[in-house]
């Protein structure tokens, strides 16, 4: 079955640690997206890459990087100079990029910060 | 700028008719989406409007006033597995991330038998 899989479900984190979430698709799409999302606000775009070997930053990218050496793959790392991390983190992807493609989700990853 | 706004939370009845409100404001328009996601859990696609007009998918329809910056989904014949929030969301028009989705802070749909 094609999809989108996000790993793992629930992250617990110390302090000044960084961490990695993993997405991956075999949708075959161009364009991944990485969302966060808190109680009583909508998604928040964190970075998006339209094409293998290039991403660009969202609306909330300080704190946070991401590659995409791979089509199939958008691994998110929170640094330790994300001042809130705690969140449910997105991974979603469309075929193309541009906002006019449904995007299709994957599970999420609540992290939260000890 | 450009903003969505949804109701935060609404009331229905198993079996009852229930709409969900979305307004937006932006310089130009690109089409509404509609999610659904159960609390946890990922936001699934329901519909997509570019055009005026109401488009119907078995119980659930999705309405589009371009002119009123204005689109509601409309739930008939509610069941408890409804219960979840809609999510409302439109491609910016202007500026950083151009095309990419603003998202509405969604609205908590509960259903009481």
């Amino acid at each position: 079955d094609g999809g989108i899989t996000q790993s793992p479900k629930y992250l617990f984190r110390k302090e000044g640690q960084n961490v990695t979430l993993s997405c991956e698709q075999n949708l075959n799409h161009d364009a991944m997206y990485w969302y966060r999302q808190d109680p009583g606000q909508g998604l928040r775009l964190i970075y998006y890459s339209q094409i293998v070997n290039d991403f660009q930053k969202g609306d909330i990218a300080e704190g946070y990087s991401v590659s995409r050496e791979k089509k199939e793959s958008f691994p998110l790392t929170v640094t330790s100079a994300q001042k809130n991390p705690t969140a449910f983190y997105l991974c979603a992807s469309s075929l193309t990029s541009g906002g006019l493609d449904t995007q299709y989700f994957g599970p999420g990853t609540r992290l939260t910060v000890l | 700028g450009q903003n969505i706004d949804q109701p935060t939370e609404m009331t229905a009845t198993e079996g009852a008719i229930v709409q969900i409100n979305c307004t937006y404001q932006t310089s130009g328009f690109n089409g509404l989406f509609w999610y659904q996601q159960h609390a946890g859990e990922a936001p699934t696609f329901l519909s997509y409007n570019v055009l005026d007009g109401l488009e119907e998918k078995g119980r659930f329809s999705s309405f589009l006033s371009r002119s009123k910056g204005y689109s509601y989904l409309l739930l008939k014949e509610l069941q408890m597995k409804d219960s979840a929030s809609y999510l409302c969301a439109a491609p910016r028009t202007s500026g950083d991330s151009n095309y990419q989705l603003i998202w509405g802070a969604g609205t908590k749909l509960i259903i009481k038998p």
